[in-house]
């Protein structure tokens, strides 16, 4: 099977800016997870997505959001963005049963200048 | 809510040492345990879990990790590390309430592993 992917690799944004980030989970995952990892505050949970419905929400402002496609496909959208918002953003989908193990993408790499 | 501790930033060892990387970890329900792998410039890679069962549980390239409930620790092993082991690594927790816990892992701080030849 293909793992998780995440589009692009790369990007570079300028601050008030906003960006869509995009992620396609395992084929047969419905559950992606998003994450924010920066050397300050490490690996920190954003939200998750089951059957195109936000089950869970970590404590990030309102200009994080995200959504999710009837293909599991999921978006998540960064407004007014700030300094502060450079990080790699890694999105996970998790298969069907107990534990929430989750497969990673490689992540997108935003850089806010 | 639940958080993870990984008791070292860093351990440089020698290759073909032994190494053991300490995880502990805080909960007041019943929780899933993972060490996940993370090279340079890349995502992070599943290493092994615990759901439920035996308490070691053990990886394809030789790491091993033991469930205490006790102690409530997951420390991660490995008998005799190579070059290709220098990565950073990863706790995790995961709890199975529904709700609030739902697709949410809450991980260390990590460990940056250093194997030296």
């Amino acid at each position: 099977k293909a793992g998780v992917t995440q589009t692009p690799r790369y990007l570079i944004k300028t601050r008030g800016q906003q960006v869509t980030l995009s992620c396609s989970p395992i084929s047969g995952h419905r559950s992606v997870s998003w994450y924010q990892q920066t050397p300050g505050q490490g690996l920190q949970f954003l939200f998750e997505y089951f059957s195109e419905t936000q089950r869970n929400k970590g404590n990030f402002p309102g200009r994080f959001s995200g959504r999710q496609f009837s293909n599991s496909r999921s978006e998540m959208n960064v407004s007014t963005l700030e300094l502060g918002d450079s990080a790699l953003y890694l999105c996970a989908s998790s298969p069907p049963g107990p534990g929430y193990e989750q497969y990673f993408g490689p992540g997108t790499r935003l850089t806010v200048t | 809510a639940q958080s993870v501790t990984q008791l070292d930033s860093q351990v440089p060892v020698f290759e073909e040492a032994p190494v053991e990387l300490r995880c502990n970890y805080s909960s007041s329900v019943s929780v899933y345990l993972f060490w996940y792998v993370q090279y340079p410039n890349q995502g992070l890679q599943l290493l092994l879990k615990y759901l439920s069962g035996s308490t070691l549980v053990e990886s394809i390239n030789g790491f091993e990790a033991e469930f205490n409930k006790s102690q409530t620790s997951f420390h991660l092993r490995k008998p005799s590390v190579h070059i290709s082991d220098t990565a950073e690594y990863f706790c995790a927790v995961s709890v199975n309430a529904g709700g609030t816990s739902y697709g949410k892992l809450t991980f260390g701080q990590g460990t940056i592993l250093t194997v030296h030849p």
